[in-house]
């Protein structure tokens, strides 16, 4: 059974940092591509970054170009995301997902506030 | 970037009766390869969306046949026939022919 579970979410300043990791199973991590996309509170879906199965090929969002950091570890079957100067609009539900979005993780959350 | 317009913003429908949503996107997602790179999801209340369509027209693994897809270059339907209670949430399009990836601002499906 495929299962991506995120962790690393939680209650942080703006202006600090915070990682994020998705620990995927049931599949052949290193096969596939990966995404990261947000939900901010009673809002919409925002695709955040992608990262290509051997690293290769990586994109971001222009709103978080330059303070977020994709990447994985395919001997670990974890992608992750370092997030930088993190802004109060950053807040949200953050999912990972599987190359073609077949698969989503359950989520998890970030809220920046003072 | 690729702009998504989703319509209706919500819909009622009672149970068994069909229901359409619209999505229209604000450039071709035909790409080269003859490929129509726009999805369809639905999430469900306090869940983590799910995949229904992919492709424009494919079902997903383990998605009903009442859904479907279908479409032009630029303009979308997602159909379900026999709406069931189970179907309630809101529904998002998606574009993956290039980047940034958009979505749609979502359709909220009721029932009456």
């Amino acid at each position: 059974e495929v299962q991506l579970v995120e962790s690393g979410g939680g209650l942080v300043q703006p202006g600090r940092s915070l990682k994020l990791s998705c620990l995927a199973s049931g599949f052949t991590f290193s096969n596939y591509g990966m995404n990261w996309i947000r939900q901010a509170p009673g809002k919409g879906l925002e695709w955040v970054a992608s990262i290509s199965s051997s690293s290769s090929y990586i994109y971001y969002a222009d709103t978080v170009k330059g303070r977020f950091t994709i990447s994985r570890d395919n001997a670990k079957n974890t992608l992750y995301l370092q997030m930088t100067s993190l802004r109060s609009e950053d807040t949200a539900l953050y999912y990972c997902a599987r190359g073609g979005t077949d698969y989503w993780g359950q989520g998890v959350m970030v809220t920046v506030s003072s | 970037d690729i702009v998504l317009t989703q319509a209706p913003l919500s819909v009622s429908v009672t149970p068994g009766e069909s229901a359409s949503i619209s999505c229209r996107s604000s450039k071709s997602l035909l790409s080269s390869k003859g490929i129509t790179s726009l999805y369809w999801y639905l999430q469900k209340p306090g869940k983590s969306p799910q995949l229904l369509i992919y492709r424009m027209s494919n079902l997903a693994s383990g998605v009903p046949d009442r859904f479907s897809g279908s479409g032009s270059e630029t303009d979308f339907t997602l159909k379900i026939s026999k709406v069931e209670t189970e179907d309630v949430g809101v529904y998002y399009c998606a574009q993956f022919l290039e980047y940034p990836f958009t979505f749609g601002s979502g359709t909220k499906l009721e029932i009456k």
